[in-house]
């Protein structure tokens, strides 16, 4: 299985809602990342998690809270987004100096 | 600290023609390099990657790109473009490996991106 999952596909969420995607991989990679993608642009990264820990958190504004529960899932929390965070959120998965594998990503707009 | 510069946002060419998409480099050591393409509303796809070894890469879906040191370029090339090849192209440079990480994760820069359009 050399595939990253996610879900849902598309996420419309108030500015209130707590919601959570999700993101999943059975290739035994043990680095897992978060992107955010805006139209037009390229991925920006979010958080990185090594062997279940978080290794890198790229500022990210704490209304974003991942959470990494096992090795082959990552989940994104999100609470009180405003509308310039709707965006493409794209995980990946990687093991040692391979090439980063990525889901086909959730489209969030926030109302 | 590594960076690419992809030349040309947008390339435009018509089917059964070369495709030639640029991409620039700087690292300060031997950098690992990738290609990456995206098709509307959908995830990145590794077509290609350099890891040092040969200097002629080649990919999946006719693709292939050419690593030149001299020159600080990896541009990706295909003889001849299919409709089907129309997507967002991305170039990345793999980072320094990240401490407590147990070298199992870099970050990836990766370029501002080219879109390929190609007329029938």
């Amino acid at each position: 299985d050399t595939e990253v999952t996610q879900t849902p596909k598309h996420l419309v969420m108030g500015m209130t809602n707590k919601k959570s995607l999700k993101c999943e991989q059975h290739m035994g990679h043990r680095a897992m990342y978060w992107y955010k993608q805006k139209a037009k642009k390229p991925p920006e990264l979010m958080f990185v998690y090594s062997y279940e820990k978080l290794s890198i958190n790229e500022s990210v504004p704490s209304r974003f809270s991942p959470e990494c529960p096992n090795s082959s899932l990552l989940n994104l929390h999100l609470h009180a987004l405003q509308p310039e965070d709707s965006a493409l959120y794209l995980c990946a998965s990687s093991q040692h100096s391979n090439e980063q594998f990525f889901g086909p990503g959730t489209r969030l707009t926030v109302l | 600290a590594q960076s690419v510069t992809q030349l040309g946002s947008h390339v435009s060419v018509s089917e059964g023609a070369l495709v030639l998409l640029r991409c620039n480099y700087s690292s300060s050591v031997p950098p690992y390099l990738f290609w990456y393409v995206q098709y509307p509303n959908q995830g990145l796809q590794l077509l290609l990657k350099y890891t040092s070894a040969a200097t002629l890469v080649k990919g999946i879906n006719g693709f292939e790109a050419e690593f030149k040191k001299s020159e600080t370029s990896f541009h990706l090339t295909k003889p001849s473009a299919h409709m089907s090849d129309a997507a967002e192209y991305f170039c990345a440079v793999r980072g320094f490996r990240q401490p407590n990480s147990g070298g199992s994760n870099y970050k990836l820069t990766f370029g501002k991106g080219t879109l390929l359009t190609v007329n029938p």
